[in-house]
């Protein structure tokens, strides 16, 4: 049950867009066909923001978006805002009937 | 509204117990699978335990298997997790999660904190 890969910081600046990057050791893609991401503010409680790769729940911004290649998910955030200043973590249900979580990027709005 | 809220967290020695509970509201919880995760002080996010709507499937990560126990009780709506033999590495804000479609966490409570110190 390794976790998933991002990467620890990525930062933009107000307008601009970012991707944060989720990677899975196994080349099974399979595994990866269950993939959510989830936004969470210092203190609170972590909200749904992507799931089933590429779908928003009602209520995110359609600033935020995903995708998937393989055994690497992504998750853009276009026209960034002070709000999105906060950790996403992704996790993805796997064959095994467990989940997995990436291991947390902090997106910093210069 | 749609709403979980956590309980039974706090101070114990390593080796001790507590039991967790989560109560929901405002859904039919008893359609629906849920989920533990943790998240120690300044580490990210950790999946615990999951459990179907009927209780047929259970599933733990590996650190904790034989030492915690989910479980629920849908005419109460209440969700629980049984924490045993507790160790330092289980310190962690505990939340509870309500599983929707694609193995996906919709919903989520605000947390119970467990410390395990001596």
């Amino acid at each position: 049950q390794s976790a998933l890969t991002q990467p620890a910081s990525v930062s933009g600046s107000p307008g601009q867009s970012i991707t944060i990057s989720c990677t899975g050791p196994s080349s099974d893609t399979s595994d990866y066909a269950y993939v959510s991401w989830y936004q969470q503010h210092p203190g609170k409680a972590p909200k749904l923001m992507i799931y089933a790769v590429n779908n928003r729940p009602s209520g995110v911004s359609n600033r935020f978006s995903g995708s998937k290649s393989g055994n690497t998910a992504s998750l853009t955030i276009s026209g960034l805002q002070a709000e999105d200043e906060a950790d996403y973590y992704c996790t993805s249900y796997t064959s095994s009937r467990t989940y997995v979580f990436g291991t947390g990027t902090k997106v910093t709005v210069l | 509204e749609v709403q979980l809220v956590e309980s039974g967290g706090g101070l114990v020695k390593p080796g001790g117990s507590l039991r967790l509970s989560c109560a929901a509201s405002g859904f039919t919880f008893s359609s629906y699978s849920m989920n533990w995760v943790r998240q120690a002080p300044g580490k990210g996010l950790e999946w615990v335990s999951y459990i179907s709507s009927s209780s047929t499937y259970i599933y733990y990560v590996d650190s904790v298997k034989g030492r915690f126990t989910i479980s629920r009780d849908n005419a109460k709506d209440s969700l629980y997790l049984q924490v045993n033999s507790l160790r330092a590495e289980d310190t962690a804000v505990y939340y509870c999660a309500r599983v929707t479609g694609a193995y996906y966490m919709d919903v989520w409570g605000k947390g119970t904190t467990v410390t395990v110190s001596s």
